[in-house]
Parts: structure tokens; C-alpha cells; sequence
């Protein structure tokens, strides 16, 4: 079936780069995503890779695909406190459905 | 121009009773989805509208859920007979027409918190 799976926490210094990582079973997805949930906030798009690319670069952001073996990344260059929240991979098993992982929280250390 | 909206944004309610919880999608989005996001959990797919027809519902937990869009614009999902294990976050979004093998960009809105006492 579609499963999304991710780390639970990550911990990182503020400055240094945070890498989030994801694995997911649907080969047949499209495209594959980042979201961002803030503290009260709403679920936030951050970024995108289409199935068919490796790598996608977003200023700060990184987005590496391996396709082979169903691994996703994110990377955050600069780590800056407004960079903690919790974060998101996820896949559209079809055009209605997005499958998403349980999420990883990120928060910076001083 | 205005998010999506969720109303209330918090609900508790006693085991057994019926509840409502309303969507206003982005102006001019034809798609709507309801998910639900249990504790310490992502979003979990429940319905998703095309217009005023549910085109998949495979995430519908059970019969005691059901959601309606009669004009193609709000959407209102009900659940009857509450249960303590349908506390959650149920966030709505909605998106232009997704077409096969394109991107579908999902907004979200803010959740409305149901609490199950």
C-alpha cells in the first residue's frame, strides 16, 4: 500500500544546514512534496520535485530524489530559528490524493 | 486574496452527538479535499470533491462521516455519533482543476480542532 515514512525529530545549530529525510512506496507518483506546519498556521507548500528530476534547488532549499530506491531529501541551508516547524514529505498516489508521512519536527539549537 | 477558511476553528462536543464542520475554499478552485490529522500524525486523505460530486471518499472512515458541496463552493463535513477517537485537526483544502499527471498544489487552510469529550 501507500506509505510515507519520515524521521520524528531533528535537532540542529542554528547556521548549519538541516538535512530532513523521507522514504516513500508509490513508484507511480508524480510528483513528490515539502510541506510546512507552523504552530497555529496551516499546512504550507515549501517545495516540489517532479518525479522525473533529482535534484531541485529553491534558495535555501534542496530537494534531492532517488527514484531507485524511494528516498527523498530536504535540505536547509543556514538553518535560522524561523525555520522550526514541522515538516511534511509527501506524494500524490492520483490526481485527487496526496499521501503525506507523520512528520518530522525540526527545532534549532542556539 | 482571502485563504481558505475553516469555521469553528475549535469544536468539543460529547460523545454521541452530531457535529458540522464548514470549508470556504480560495474563490474559483473547483477541487476540495477534507483531511484529518490525528496527534503526532500527517494529514490523513478523507473525501475529495470535483465540483459538487464526490469523485473519492475511499478515506471516509466509516458511515457515521459523510460531506456534502451542493454548490460547488462550501463544503460542509458531518459527522454523526461522535466518537472519543475522532478527535483530530480536520483541514480542508482546495486547488484549480487537477489534471492527470500534473501538479496538484493543494492550499490549506487553518484546521478546526475537534475535541471528543
Amino acid at each position: 500500500g501507500e506509505d510515507v515514512e519520515q524521521s520524528l525529530f531533528l535537532s540542529v545549530r542554528e547556521g548549519d544546514s538541516s538535512v530532513i529525510n523521507c522514504t516513500y512506496t508509490d513508484s507511480s507518483s508524480t510528483y513528490l512534496y515539502w510541506y510546512k506546519q507552523e504552530p497555529g498556521a496551516g499546512l504550507q507548500l515549501l517545495t516540489y520535485i517532479f518525479s522525473n528530476m533529482d535534484m531541485k534547488q529553491d534558495q535555501r532549499l534542496t530537494v534531492l530524489l532517488n527514484k531507485k530506491d524511494k528516498h527523498l531529501s530536504l535540505r536547509i541551508a543556514d538553518t535560522q530559528t524561523g525555520d522550526s516547524a514541522i515538516y511534511f514529505c509527501a506524494e500524490d498516489s492520483s490526481a485527487s490524493k496526496i499521501i503525506f508521512g507523520s512528520g518530522t519536527r525540526l527545532s534549532i539549537r542556539p | 486574496g482571502a485563504g481558505v477558511s475553516q469555521t469553528p476553528s475549535n469544536k468539543v462536543t460529547e460523545k454521541g452527538k452530531y457535529v458540522e464542520l464548514r470549508c470556504d475554499p480560495i474563490s474559483g478552485h473547483t477541487a476540495l479535499y477534507w483531511y484529518r490529522q490525528s496527534l503526532g500524525q500527517g494529514p490523513e486523505f478523507l473525501i475529495y470533491f470535483q465540483g459538487t460530486g464526490a469523485a473519492d471518499d475511499s478515506g471516509l472512515p466509516n458511515d457515521r462521516f459523510f460531506a456534502v458541496r451542493p454548490e460547488g463552493s462550501v463544503s460542509t463535513l458531518k459527522i454523526q455519533r461522535t466518537e472519543r477517537g475522532d478527535s483530530a485537526v480536520y483541514l480542508c483544502a482546495s486547488s484549480r482543476l487537477p489534471l492527470a499527471g500534473g501538479r496538484n498544489e493543494q492550499f490549506f487552510g487553518p484546521g478546526t480542532r475537534l475535541t471528543v469529550l
